[in-house]
């Protein structure tokens, strides 16, 4: 069965302060990662999408990278329009169904 | 402009009473998928279809059904609704084939009462 864990459950930095999310998973033949964005009461939105191990994207002040059993969101300089939860969702061979982590709450402080 | 459109956004209901969350995408996506999101449990996947006609659980299927009879609709229905079914829900749809990543609706908050 396929697992995420996402750490911290919730990280509070002020503004210009960098850091990390860290997404541990145990999927069987993996085919990607994703990273998505959520605001309160609205639908998860697509931030990078991982395909192997020692692939980096970056978006902003956003970075993802990913090894064989984890990802990292990196964060620099965030500003509080960069407050809301991260999600990562590894997708494997159990083709449609795609099991997210419980995320990460962001907020950054002005 | 490519969508996943949900509706109601809000509905409130009363034990019992059977209802349907629509679910429309514009993208000619293979994929989609209905998601629950409560506090403290993330976003669990209730049910997905991998095309039309094509349906399998996910982790929290007990007391909805889904059905797939065109490509772009995906509805939700909960014949005998009760209040542990009270969540955000979520629709999503991807193509695995041009390997997209999954686009969200705007979700649908359900109270039952």
């Amino acid at each position: 069965e396929d697992q995420v864990t996402q750490s911290p459950e919730a990280l509070r930095l002020q503004e210009g302060e960098s850091s990390s999310l860290n997404c541990s998973y145990t999927v069987s033949g993996l085919r990607g990662l994703f990273w998505y964005r959520q605001d309160p009461g609205k639908g998860p939105e697509f931030l990078f999408t991982l395909y192997s191990a020692g692939e980096e994207k970056e978006k902003e002040r956003l970075k993802a990278t990913l090894t064989k059993k984890e990802s990292f969101l990196h964060i620099t300089a965030p500003k509080p329009e960069d407050s809301a939860t991260y999600l990562c969702a590894p997708d494997g061979t159990s083709y449609g169904k795609l099991t997210f982590g419980q995320g990460t709450i962001l907020t950054v402080h002005p | 402009e490519a969508q996943v459109t949900q509706n109601p956004r809000y509905l409130i209901t009363v034990t019992g009473k059977k209802l349907t969350v629509t679910c429309s995408q514009n993208m000619n996506h293979e994929y989609m998928s209905w998601y629950r999101q409560d506090p403290g449990l993330g976003l669990r996947q209730i049910y997905y279809s991998m095309n039309v006609e094509v349906t399998d659980k996910g982790d929290v299927p007990e007391g909805y059904k889904v059905s797939r009879k065109e490509k772009r609709n995906f509805p939700l229905i909960l014949e005998s609704p009760s209040p542990n079914q009270t969540s955000l829900y979520f629709c999503a749809s991807s193509s695995p084939a041009r390997n997209t990543e999954a686009f969200f609706g705007q979700g649908t908050r359900l109270t039952v009462v």
